[in-house]
């Protein structure tokens, strides 16, 4: 069966720490993976988009690698802030799906 | 640049009643998404709808329907409402094309509550 699975536990980290969110799929060849921040009680905030046929994509802080044969996205906050503190989704276009499938989201606290 | 609108912002209704919820997108998207997020659930597909056509549509009963109106806002309509159905409601919005490689923009969503 097709999965798309974050890490359902929260992740805690000191300030100043690089933060590694991880999104595993199973039986989906996506062509696009799409990351998104939500806050609580609001709506996810779009933050990166890698195509299937970039192994990395950077925007200030923000890394996100794809590996095709892992079958696995990598986010990464460097430097991480209290304000980082929020739930990560992350989301994928796989063929003949039609639409984008998210995962349930990794809550991420950064403590000062 | 205003953002993707939703409203109202809360609806309360009782089992069997019927709720409208909208969405105004960002100007110049012509593609709407609807989705339901439970709570401490992921976000589920519903609807897309592009240049007022139905593209896709999620595992959702039929009691679920929507519709987008010429000026590309959208209207997300539940019949015979259920318990279950309590959720909060997220509308998105993007430029139309390739569906992957376009970000969503979202709305802050309709949390909709069954009594």
């Amino acid at each position: 069966s097709q999965k798309i699975e974050q890490n359902s536990e929260a992740l805690n980290i000191q300030e100043g720490k690089t933060a590694t969110l991880t999104c595993n799929y199973t039986n989906y060849s996506p062509a696009y993976l799409q990351w998104y921040r939500q806050d609580p009680g609001r709506g996810p905030v779009f933050l990166l988009l890698i195509r299937e046929n970039e192994k990395e994509k950077r925007k200030e802080r923000l890394k996100v690698t794809f590996d095709t044969t892992l079958k696995q996205s990598l986010f990464h906050i460097t430097a991480s802030q209290p304000a980082d503190s929020a739930t990560y989704l992350c989301a994928l276009l796989s063929g003949g799906y039609n639409k984008l499938i998210f995962g349930a989201g990794t809550r991420l606290a950064v403590h000062p | 640049e205003a953002g993707v609108t939703q409203s109202p912002t809360h609806l309360i209704k009782t089992r069997g009643q019927q709720a409208t919820l909208r969405c105004s997108p960002i100007s110049g998207h012509t593609s709407v998404y609807w989705y339901q997020q439970a709570l401490g659930l992921g976000l589920q597909f519903l609807l897309w709808y592009d240049e007022g056509e139905e593209r896709n549509r999620g595992n959702f009963p039929p009691r679920f329907s929507g519709r987008q109106f010429p000026n590309y806002s959208s209207e997300l309509n539940v019949n015979a409402l259920e318990l279950e159905d309590s959720a909060l409601y997220l509308c998105a919005s993007s430029l139309g094309g390739d569906l992957g490689n376009q970000p969503q923009h979202f709305g802050d969503g309709t949390r909709l509550s069954i009594l």
